[in-house]
């Protein structure tokens, strides 16, 4: 079968550290992607692992364990222009699996 | 380097008619996405094309929804006999291999 779970939303504090989880379950499976999409915007690229371990994008980590079928999103020094809908989306075979997001919240 | 591009950026259509939305990709992409987004919703995936072909057309609507990416041009995803459902935005990305895949703007279509 096929899944993906990400927690529908987050709420944090501006300057702080968040973490958003994804699990998936797909076969064919080749990375995981993660994209930011403002209100009324279109997705906006962020990071891609496609091997284990984390990879760091200035205020942006992204993670992968692919024997865990599990990756995360880490956003450090939160702004409020971070408010925004994440999504995890992880490759298979010719297309990326998008689900329905994160909404983060940030509160100054 | 421009980026995606689409257009128009809003169309409005009665019941009935005909929406064409264009979408040309990043230079040097050979590979087209087209998506659907409901309002609160995620990105549902639609059709995946490369020049000429069709390669994965597993989440378009059987009836009333077509797509080509021609081998010169734009791709065209086309909607006959639009209804109210048909409202949403409709997001076309491209990438240069099946991995990352960057986004254009978006089209709007509102059918009244």
């Amino acid at each position: 079968g096929q899944s993906l779970e990400q927690p529908s939303e987050v709420t944090a504090v501006e300057g702080a550290i968040v973490q958003i989880n994804c699990t998936y379950q797909t076969s064919g499976f080749y990375g995981l992607s993660w994209y930011q999409q403002h209100d009324g915007g279109a997705p906006t690229f962020l990071s891609y692992n496609a091997l284990d371990g984390l990879e760091e994008t200035g205020r942006f980590s992204s993670f992968l364990s692919r024997s865990d079928s599990y990756g995360y999103l880490l956003l450090q020094e939160l702004q409020m222009k971070d408010s925004a809908s994440y999504f995890c989306a992880p490759g298979r075979d010719d297309k990326i699996i998008f689900g329905k997001g994160t909404r983060l919240h940030i509160l100054p | 380097n421009a980026g995606v591009m689409q257009n128009p950026r809003h169309l409005v259509r009665r019941r009935g008619q005909e929406a064409r939305l264009r979408c040309s990709p990043m230079k040097g992409h050979s590979h087209v996405y087209w998506y659907r987004q409901l309002p609160e919703e995620g990105l549902k995936f639609m059709v995946y094309l490369q020049k000429e072909n069709i390669i994965d057309e597993s989440g378009m609507p059987k009836e009333r929804f077509s797509a080509e990416f021609p081998k010169e041009g734009p791709s065209i995803l086309r909607i006959q006999q639009v209804v109210r459902g048909d409202s949403a935005a409709y997001f076309c990305a491209s990438s240069a291999r099946t991995d990352t895949q960057y986004f254009g703007p978006g089209t709007r279509l509102t059918v009244l």
